[in-house]
């Protein structure tokens, strides 16, 4: 009955690669999210896609490409890895727009991504 | 530019005892605020919101109060309980948009 899941959980590669973490809910919402968790542990938005549509690119390098092939899924895929995309990467998911009071983004369990 | 600020990193209670976690904002746009908690290994989780209109909203052992003036929000939990120790998130944003803006969180333990 998992609400938004995430695989894989940890993620180990080297610099140069090319990974994806793929993100799936159940929850019936029409937007997903990507938030980076940095070693500061700032929990920053990268994308947001509302049926299937990017709503939100925040100036993320071009080397992140989400792709949201059906509303319940988002998956991010980076090109070229560096040492700094080493973080926690989050996939969330609400309905459009937080309108009333009690409307909450759900997080995934995160993807730990070690870029070596 | 960091619009929420949580300038405590840590916080350890006495078990029985009220918890207060402190969050400020500098954006006077944001008219929505969420505290979430997150333990280790886990996503946030969501715990309460609070909307501009109002300066107090409770939800059982939670409650949280906003100042617009001091642009301000804190936490309250009472009593403490040993499964709240974790990290609380602030975040804000507007009513009708989806881009939340999170604090640094502070790591709340509930000393037994």
């Amino acid at each position: 009955d998992t609400a938004v899941s995430q695989t894989p959980k940890y993620l180990v590669t080297q610099m140069g690669n090319d990974k994806s973490i793929k993100c799936e809910q159940n929850l019936g919402h029409d937007t997903m999210y990507w938030y980076k968790q940095d070693s500061k542990k700032f929990l920053k938005i990268m994308f947001s896609y509302n049926n299937k549509e990017l709503i939100i690119n925040e100036t993320v390098p071009n080397r992140f490409s989400p792709k949201s092939p059906d509303k319940a899924h988002l998956n991010l895929h980076i090109n070229s890895l560096e040492l700094g995309d080493s973080a926690v990467y989050f996939c969330a998911s609400s309905h459009w727009g937080l309108a009333s009071e009690g409307d909450t983004q759900y997080f995934g369990p995160g993807t730990r991504l070690t870029v070596l | 530019d960091q619009q929420v600020k949580q300038n405590s990193p840590s916080l350890s209670v006495q078990e029985g005892r009220i918890s207060i976690l402190n969050c400020d904002y500098t954006n006077s746009m944001f008219d929505y605020f969420l505290w979430y908690k997150k333990y280790p290994a886990e996503g946030p989780t969501f715990l309460i919101s609070i909307s501009s209109i109002k300066d107090k909203n409770e939800d059982g052992r939670f409650t949280v109060f906003l100042n617009k003036s001091a642009k301000h929000l804190s936490l309250h939990i009472v009593p403490s309980q040993p499964g709240d120790s974790a990290v609380y998130f602030c975040a804000a944003t507007n009513f009708g948009n989806e881009k939340l803006t999170f604090g640094t969180g502070t790591r709340l333990t509930i000393i037994p």
